[in-house]
C-alpha cells in the first residue's frame, strides 16, 4: 500500500510564480517529514523537513507545510526558478520505524523562463 | 571533500549473473541504505544497516543481498533471483540511526539486464 502519495506526477509554472508541490499520508504514526529534489541520473538532494510538532518551516524560497488532520504536507517555492525544474520527492519517517524513509512517487517541477 | 560514490554509474550484465553495486561513503555516518527506482515511482527501501556488521530488510529485500564490513562500505549484490533488476540504484546514508536523520545519497548506479 502506497503510504505516501503524490498525486500530481507533473506541474508547470512561469519563472517568478508560485510552486505548489503537494503530498498526502495514510499512516499517523508518521511524525517527521522532508522534501528531496532530484535532477535526472543524479541523487536526490535534501531540500527542507518538518517536524510533526510545527505546521510552518521555512528556508529562503522554500516553505513546507504541514496539516496534520488532513495528513497532507505542501512544499512552497517563491519565487520560481527554471533552475528549480527537477522532481521533488516527499518523504516521511515515524519514530517507531527508526531511521526508515518512505517516499511519495514523485513531482515533476518545470519552470518556464 | 565528503561524501558517496557510487560506481559504476551505469553497469550492464547478462540475465542469470549476480552483480555487486558498490557503495562507499567518507561521512562516518553509522547508517546506510539502498534504494530502487524505477520510472514514474518513488524511491523502495531495498536494504538498510544501522550500524556496522547489522542489516535489515527494506520493503523489497527479494533477490538481493548486502554486507557491512566496514562503516564505510556497503555493497549491494543483484542476484539471479531478483525478477526484474534493471533499475537505478540509490545507496544513502545518515549520520545516526534515528527518524529525524536526513539521508544524504549518492549519484545513483543505472543496473540494465540483457
Amino acid at each position: 500500500d502506497q503510504q505516501v502519495k503524490q498525486n500530481s506526477p507533473s506541474l508547470s509554472v512561469q519563472e517568478g510564480r508560485i510552486s505548489i508541490l503537494n503530498c498526502d499520508y495514510t499512516n499517523s504514526m508518521f511524525d517527521y517529514f522532508l522534501w528531496y529534489k532530484k535532477y535526472p541520473a543524479e541523487g536526490p538532494t535534501f531540500l527542507i523537513s518538518i517536524s510533526s510538532i510545527k505546521d510552518k518551516n521555512e528556508d529562503g524560497r522554500f516553505t513546507v507545510f504541514l496539516n496534520k488532520s488532513a495528513k497532507h504536507l505542501s512544499l512552497h517555492i517563491v519565487p520560481s526558478q527554471p533552475g528549480d525544474s527537477a522532481v521533488y520527492f516527499c518523504a516521511a519517517s515515524a519514530r517507531t520505524s527508526g531511521s526508515r524513509l518512505t517516499f511519495g512517487e514523485g513531482t515533476q517541477l518545470t519552470v518556464n523562463p | 571533500d565528503g561524501g558517496i560514490t557510487q560506481s559504476p554509474k551505469y553497469l550492464f550484465r547478462k540475465e542469470g549473473q549476480n552483480v555487486t553495486l558498490s557503495c562507499e561513503q567518507n561521512l562516518n555516518h553509522d547508517a546506510m541504505y539502498w534504494y530502487r527506482q524505477d520510472p514514474g515511482q518513488g524511491l523502495r527501501l531495498i536494504y538498510y544497516s544501522q550500524i556496522v556488521n547489522d542489516f535489515q530488510k527494506g520493503d523489497i529485500a527479494e533477490g538481493y543481498s548486502v554486507s557491512r564490513e566496514k562503516k564505510e562500505s556497503f555493497p549491494l549484490t543483484v542476484t539471479s533471483a531478483q525478477k526484474n533488476p534493471t533499475a537505478f540504484y540509490l545507496c544513502a546514508s545518515s549520520m545516526e540511526a534515528s527518524y529525524r536523520n536526513e539521508q544524504f545519497f549518492g549519484p545513483g548506479t543505472r543496473l540494465t539486464v540483457l
